[in-house]
């Protein structure tokens, strides 16, 4: 079995900086992954570490420790657009399925 | 152009009258998941399908059925619904994660269509 836990709630003001954890104890490691699901909306894929350290997608950074089983999601010049909620998600080990983490919403205020 | 359509958007059905919610995709993904996703929680998956290998997650009620006739289609049949079977159905598609020659976040990457938003009344 596996778990990932998040903060559920974060709050921040337009064009801060924001950064969302996850912590993870998996039977099998594959990679971090994050979603992002506006309210009444289907999740979409923002970014993906396999390996330790991070990795820069415009405006979205996205930060792994296999050692720790600690990851972060960084958002940076935050607008009103991002309020939404953030999950960050493990394969399971050797397998095909994709387990999401307990989430986080965020909300961004003027 | 949508990629991965579930429909209907909205369904409604009566509790113990069995519905079934389908989703297709143009993308010739071999994996094509499930998941329930309540309220203000995460997606939960009920199960996955990799090519025709169907696998059910150990917790999912056994109300819960589905079929995946080819590789563009796949169903979820709930059987006899009950109230706390309402939530949002989301089906997604992936590529292998184990393919290779490709970046590992390309074979990682979820799909999802939009939803089906089911009400059991």
């Amino acid at each position: 079995g596996q778990s990932l836990e998040q903060p559920s709630e974060v709050t921040a003001v337009e064009g801060a900086i924001v950064q969302i954890n996850c912590t993870y104890q998996t039977s099998g490691f594959y990679g971090l992954s994050w979603y992002q699901q506006h309210d009444g909306g289907a999740p979409t894929f923002l970014s993906y570490n396999g390996l330790d350290g991070l990795e820069e997608t415009g405006r979205f950074s996205s930060f792994l420790s296999r050692s720790d089983s600690y990851g972060y999601l960084l958002l940076q010049e935050l607008q009103m657009k991002d309020s939404a909620s953030y999950f960050c998600a493990v394969r399971e080990g050797g397998f095909q399925k994709l387990v999401f983490g307990t989430g986080t919403r965020l909300l961004v205020s003027p | 152009d949508a990629m991965v359509i579930q429909n209907p958007r909205y369904q409604v059905t009566q509790f113990g009258k069995p519905v079934t919610l389908s989703c297709s995709q143009t993308l010739n993904h071999n994996v094509m998941y499930w998941y329930q996703q309540k309220s203000s929680q995460a997606p939960k998956l009920l199960f996955h399908y990799y090519d025709k290998d169907f696998n059910n997650e150990a917790d999912t009620p056994d109300n819960f059925q589905s079929r995946r006739p080819n590789t563009s289609f796949c169903f979820l049949d709930i059987r006899s619904p009950g109230l706390g079977d309402a939530a949002m159905y989301l089906c997604a598609t992936s590529r292998d994660s184990n393919r290779v020659g490709t970046h590992p976040s390309t074979n990682e990457k979820l799909f999802f269509g939009s939803g089906t938003q089911l009400s059991v009344l």
